[in-house]
C-alpha cells in the first residue's frame, strides 16, 4: 500500500516569508494528490490538488509542485500570514487518500 | 451551509458502551468516508461507501458497523468501547468513487472513553 511522509513534523516561518513543506510517497502509480489545511478543532480543509500529469499548479498565494521522479511534492504558501498556522496534509490516491503525518505551520509576527 | 455535518461534536463515555455518530452531507456527493484520527493526528481511512454500498473497509474491528441509509448519510455504530477507541472521528464525502475529487470533510467527532 501507500506510505506518505512528510520531512518536517514543525515549520515556523516569519509574517511575509514564504513557507514551504515538503512531503514523500512510495507508490510509483499514484496519480493524484491533495494538500490539506486542518485548524484546530475543525476538519481538514482542502487548499489544492494535482494530477500525476502536471508538475505545477498555482491557487491563491498557493502552489503545489510535483516531482515523479522522486516522488516528492511540496506546497508552497506565499507572503505567509497568521491564519496560515495550522496543520498541513499531503494526501496521495491510489485506490484511497493516504494522509501524511502533518506539519504543524506556526507564524510568528 | 454546512456541507458535512457530524453529530455529536464531543461525546463521552464508558469503556463497554454503545455508542452511534451520524453524518451528513448537503453536498450531492455519492461517496461517503469514515476517518479516524489519533493523538498524534495521523488520519487514517475506515470505511467508505458509494450509493450506499461498502466499498472499502479497512481492517477496523467488527464492534464498528458503518450504516449508510441513503447516499447523503452514513452513520457510524459502535460496540463494546474500548480505551483505544478515543479519538477523533471525521466524515468526509467526495464526488464519484475511485475518482480523483477532493473528498470534503466534517469538523469531526471527539471521542473519549472513560
Amino acid at each position: 500500500g501507500e506510505s506518505v511522509g512528510l520531512h518536517l513534523p514543525t515549520l515556523s516561518v516569519q509574517e511575509g516569508d514564504n513557507s514551504i513543506i515538503n512531503c514523500a510517497y512510495s507508490n510509483s502509480a499514484s496519480d493524484y494528490f491533495i494538500w490539506y489545511k486542518q485548524e484546530s478543532g475543525k476538519g481538514p480543509q482542502f487548499i489544492i490538488d494535482i494530477r500525476s500529469n502536471m508538475d505545477k499548479r498555482q491557487g491563491q498565494r498557493v502552489t503545489v509542485l510535483l516531482n515523479k521522479t522522486v516522488k516528492h511534492l511540496s506546497l508552497q504558501i506565499a507572503a505567509t500570514q497568521p491564519g496560515d498556522s495550522a496543520v498541513y496534509f499531503c494526501a496521495v490516491f491510489d485506490y484511497k487518500l493516504s494522509f501524511g503525518a502533518g506539519t504543524t505551520v506556526t507564524v510568528r509576527a | 451551509d454546512t456541507a458535512v455535518s457530524q453529530t455529536p461534536k464531543y461525546l463521552v463515555t464508558q469503556m463497554g458502551n454503545d455508542k452511534s455518530i451520524k453524518c451528513e452531507q448537503n453536498l450531492g456527493h455519492d461517496t461517503m468516508y469514515w476517518y479516524k484520527q489519533d493523538s498524534k493526528k495521523f488520519l487514517k481511512i475506515m470505511f467508505s461507501y458509494n450509493n450506499k454500498e461498502l466499498i472499502i473497509n479497512e481492517t477496523v474491528p467488527n464492534r464498528f458497523s458503518p450504516k449508510s441509509p441513503d447516499k447523503a448519510h452514513l452513520n457510524l455504530h459502535i460496540n463494546s468501547l474500548e480505551l483505544g477507541d478515543s479519538a477523533v472521528y471525521f466524515c468526509a464525502s467526495s464526488q464519484g468513487e475511485g475518482e480523483r475529487q477532493p473528498q470534503h470533510f466534517g469538523d469531526g467527532t471527539r471521542l473519549s472513553i472513560l
